[in-house]
């Protein structure tokens, strides 16, 4: 079993639509991240968190720290969401607190 | 917001040379640096941690002297993929962190083709 799993693994919504992507850690973390990869392959941060709740534009970011649980929430979605979001845990190991990393979302936002 | 650069972006490069990939933090200062590999459609694999100063810490199954990773400064880190094989070809990415967050900021990956 992974440490850091998500759901769902693809996900298409029509423009407009909320969103939700749902991610589950099974370890002791120091904070989550959620981040996002676009088809070129290049990562972008979009948060990180270690309680409660960040808003950024359309995008939320919860925690709940008992439940060992995060989602990402989009807010009337459009086709540039598209995307790989990947929630990742800062692990404490030694002096590295290494990422550890779901396996991904694959958004789908037609319009 | 802090940028980590990447170079080259992509590179093709023939079977058996060598090829380096540099990671550097433009704004701030780097402590540590991470290099990831991403196969198709996978989650990042975590190859190797460098501190700046010391040695790189390899992931089990890196070969290290495969993956040279060099961490000379705080503002630079260098990957070498050495005697590159056609199964070396992947996407590599590096992320840099400063020793006062959690806060990891990524590189826009180098794709890395051996013919």
């Amino acid at each position: 079993k992974n440490e850091v799993e998500q759901s769902p693994q693809n996900l298409t919504a029509q423009e407009g639509e909320f969103i939700t992507i749902n991610c589950s850690y099974s370890v002791g973390i120091s904070a989550l991240h959620w981040l996002q990869q676009h088809p070129g392959g290049g990562i972008v941060s979009l948060f990180m968190l270690s309680s409660g709740k960040k808003k950024h534009g359309r995008l939320i970011a919860t925690i709940n720290i008992q439940e060992k649980h995060s989602s990402l929430h989009i807010t009337a979605s459009h086709p540039r969401d598209s995307a790989v979001y990947i929630c990742a845990a800062t692990v404490p190991s030694g002096s590295a607190r290494q990422l550890t990393f779901g396996s991904g979302t694959q958004l789908t936002v037609l319009p | 917001g802090a940028v980590v650069s990447q170079h080259p972006s992509w590179v093709i490069c023939k079977s058996g040379t060598s090829v380096k990939i540099e990671c550097r933090s433009l704004d701030f200062q780097a402590t540590t640096m991470f290099w990831y590999r991403q196969f198709p459609k996978q989650s990042l694999m975590l190859m190797a941690t460098s501190n700046e100063g010391s040695k790189a810490t390899y992931e089990q199954g890196v070969e290290k002297d495969k993956f040279l990773i060099n961490h000379a400064s705080l503002t630079l880190s260098t990957l070498t993929v050495t005697s590159a094989h056609p199964e070396d070809s992947s996407f590599y990415i590096c992320s840099a962190r400063t020793s006062r967050t959690y806060e990891q900021y990524f590189g826009p990956g180098t794709r890395l083709t051996v013919t």
